[in-house]
């Protein structure tokens, strides 16, 4: 079974430290690009990072650009998350999701079940 | 950044309707167009990619339909599981983007 389980998070003070992680199974892990999406309590879907299979090519948001870094061990199959200077507004619960392609069209074909955030002193 | 609108925001409906859900982008993404389902607690989950392909395993009643900038999730006869929050999500241009979703409740 393709599974995607995201653990790490719990309630940090606000310029605080977490590390998110993702465990892969089920799929070659190394052949994907993967993302991290965050949502806010009762908001939408915010697109946090991306980092290709090779980590070659990473991306990030501008709200977490200069405090978070995402890596990935291909070894073990996981993806990481590492998020500095929390805010407030870094509440969230974390997805981890799979990048897919169609042809040339890209999609969010698998995701975790998520972990939560909290930045509150 | 690209800006996804969606509408409307909410809607109430009853059980055997037709549904439509619009989806606009601030500018042409082609065919680069994917709506998600999420219902409470659970994490997003992917019904149709490139604008109009059914993911595989989700019912036939859910349909995707446009290109350039408008979009369109129609479900033909919703059923009491299909009550969710619906997000549409650009894949053209990073950052990709979502629509702020529409939620659709029992009327």
């Amino acid at each position: 079974e393709v599974q995607l389980v995201e653990s790490g998070g719990g309630l940090v003070q606000p310029g605080g430290s977490l590390r998110l992680s993702c465990a892969a199974s089920g799929f070659t892990f190394s052949s994907y690009s993967m993302n991290w999406v965050r949502q806010a309590p009762g908001k939408g879907l915010e697109w946090v990072s991306y980092i290709s299979s090779s980590s070659s090519t990473i991306y990030y948001a501008d709200s977490v650009k200069g405090r978070f870094t995402i890596s990935r061990d291909n070894a073990k199959n996981s993806l990481y998350l590492q998020m500095n200077s929390l805010r407030a507004e870094d509440t969230a619960v974390y997805y981890c999701a799979r990048w897919d392609f169609c042809t040339s069209y890209p999609y969010l074909a698998v995701w975790g079940q998520g972990t939560t955030v909290t930045v509150s002193s | 950044d690209i800006q996804m609108t969606q509408s409307p925001s909410s809607l109430s409906t009853s059980v055997g309707d037709r549904v439509t859900v619009t989806c606009r982008a601030s500018q042409s993404i082609s065919s680069y167009l994917n709506w998600y389902q999420q219902k409470p607690g659970k994490a997003p989950k992917l019904l149709i990619y490139a604008a109009s392909s059914l993911q595989s395993g989700v019912p036939s009643r859910f349909s995707g339909s446009g290109s350039g900038t408008d979009f369109t999730l129609t479900i033909s006869s919703l059923q009491p599981e299909d009550f969710a929050t619906y997000f549409c999500q650009q894949s053209y241009s990073a950052p990709q983007t979502f629509g702020l979703g529409t939620k659709v409740e029992i009327k």
